[in-house]
């Protein structure tokens, strides 16, 4: 089925420890993002791609790493893991045109202990 | 990207309108004002968007001031599904600024 998966659903890290979150979409859209959702708040920008190639900061940068090597793939690596970090991390892809909607996955729930 | 206001929460009553306002006084030209909602800790959900004619689909209506200034989504028969956050966006215009910038949204809760 058409749409961004994230892969996993549910993490658990000890600080310090590294890992890299999956987004995957089949729609050929040229624009993803990642974002942050700390209870209570809205989502945060963390990093965002309009094209294989090009990625660039968002709101929220600090701690983490982006690529995108391919159109279909924008994986988010924590480096360094911290309690700070403790999160639910979602992923969005559109058509890089402004009268597009976005598409979000369902979300990783990551807890960093 | 402009900065939007709305309430913080909201009721409404099943099988009414329900009518959720936005504020983006700093708005572009150019840019586009968009609805999304969260149900429980679900990803977005994309509803509607708009530049200055008012819109309608098969989920919502959105009316946008002749000024551009504000905007209103309308769920015309509210269900207890539409309980969640919705969020007024307005997003950049030029290439490479396409990103969403979200607000806190509003809490909308409908009542049987």
């Amino acid at each position: 089925n058409a749409g961004v998966t994230q892969t996993p659903k549910f993490q658990v890290l000890k600080t310090g420890q590294s890992m890299t979150l999956q987004c995957a979409q089949d729609m050929n859209h040229e624009y993803m993002s990642w974002y942050r959702q700390d209870p209570g708040m809205g989502l945060r920008l963390i990093h965002y791609s309009v094209g294989a190639g090009i990625t660039d900061q968002g709101e929220v940068p600090n701690g983490y790493n982006v690529s995108r090597s391919t159109t279909e793939d924008f994986p988010l690596r924590l480096l360094s893991a911290a309690p700070s970090q403790t999160s639910v991390y979602f992923c969005a892809s559109s058509y890089s045109r402004q009268y597009y909607g976005y598409t979000f996955g369902s979300g990783t729930r990551l807890t960093v202990v | 990207d402009a900065k939007t206001t709305q309430p913080t929460s909201m009721d409404c009553a099943e099988g009414r309108a329900a009518n959720l306002p936005c504020n983006h006084s700093t708005i572009s030209g150019n840019e586009y004002v968009y609805w999304y909602r969260q149900i429980h800790s679900q990803g977005p959900q994309y509803i509607i968007h708009g530049l200055k004619n008012n819109e309608t689909n098969e989920m919502a209506s959105l009316i946008i001031t002749e000024d551009r200034k504000s905007s209103t989504l309308i769920l015309p028969h509210a269900t207890l599904r539409d309980t969640a956050v919705y969020y007024c966006i307005v997003r950049g215009a030029n290439f490479g600024n396409e990103k969403l910038t979200f607000g806190t949204g509003t809490r909308l809760t409908i009542i049987p």
